[in-house]
C-alpha cells in the first residue's frame, strides 16, 4: 500500500468558517509534509513533520495550522483564510526525509475560499 | 534559494515519438533528485529518486540519467503514448531537512 489519503477531495468555505483537511498514511513514514500548489506553479512546502514533531513552518500565516496527531494522520487546520489562500493543498509522506527516499503524494484538497 | 530550472516549458508530440526533457541544478550541496509524473486530477507519481552521479534508471519505457558534476537530469521517454501525456516535475532536496524544491514541470502533450 503506497497510499497517502486526502479528505476531503473539495472544500469550499468562507472567510469566516473554521474547516481541516485530513490526510492519512499507512506506509509507516516518519516525515509527513503539506504543500501548496497555485495553477500552473510547481508546489510549495508549507510544514514539514519530522516524528511528528513539526520540523519545517516556511512562514506559513497562523491562519494554517497543522496538527500530527500519530504518526498515520496530519491534519491542517484552516480558519480566517482569504480568497487568495484558494489552492490545491497536497499532503505526502516519506520513510524520513527527502534525500533519496521516495516521497508519496496524496491527491490532494482543492480548497476554494470565497 | 536553490534554483532548479526544467526546460522545455511544454511538448508536443506524435504517438511513437520518443522524447526527452532535461532538469537543472547548481552541482553544489547535491542531496537527491526527484522526477514526478502529474497527470491532471491524480496525485503526482514518483518516478525516480536518484542520489549517485551517473546514476541511470529505467521504469518501463521512461529512463533518466543524472549528471551531478554539471547539474543536470535527463528524463527520456522511448516510443511515446497519449497516456503519458502529463506533467514531469523534476525536484531537489534544498537541504538534509526535508525542503523539496520542485522544477516548474514540462508538460508533454501526446496526441494520437
Amino acid at each position: 500500500d503506497t497510499e497517502v489519503t486526502q479528505t476531503p477531495k473539495h472544500l469550499v468555505m468562507g472567510m469566516t468558517n473554521k474547516k481541516s483537511l485530513k490526510c492519512e498514511q499507512h506506509m509507516g513514514h516518519r516525515a509527513m509534509y503539506w504543500y501548496k500548489q497555485k495553477a500552473k506553479k510547481p508546489p510549495e512546502l508549507m510544514f514539514v513533520y519530522s516524528y511528528e514533531k513539526l520540523s519545517i513552518n516556511e512562514s506559513v500565516p497562523s491562519r494554517f495550522s497543522p496538527e500530527c496527531p500519530n504518526s498515520s494522520l496530519l491534519n491542517l487546520h484552516l480558519h480566517a483564510l482569504q480568497p487568495e489562500d484558494s489552492a490545491l493543498y497536497l499532503c505526502a509522506s516519506s520513510q524520513k526525509g527527502p534525500s533519496g527516499n521516495t516521497i508519496y503524494f496524496g491527491e490532494g484538497s482543492w480548497l476554494t475560499v470565497v | 534559494i536553490l534554483n532548479v530550472e526544467q526546460s522545455p516549458q511544454s511538448l508536443h508530440v506524435q504517438e511513437g515519438d520518443s522524447t526527452n526533457f532535461t532538469c537543472s541544478f547548481p552541482s553544489s550541496n547535491f542531496y537527491a533528485l526527484h522526477w514526478y509524473r502529474w497527470e491532471t486530477a491524480k496525485s503526482p507519481e514518483a518516478l525516480f529518486v536518484m542520489t549517485l552521479n551517473g546514476d541511470e534508471k529505467k521504469k518501463g519505457q521512461i529512463s533518466a540519467t543524472l549528471n551531478t558534476k554539471e547539474g543536470y537530469s535527463y528524463l527520456y521517454i522511448k516510443g511515446s503514448q497519449p497516456e503519458d501525456s502529463a506533467t514531469y516535475l523534476c525536484a531537489l532536496p534544498e537541504d538534509q531537512g526535508g525542503k523539496l524544491i520542485f522544477g516548474q514541470g514540462t508538460e508533454l502533450s501526446v496526441k494520437p
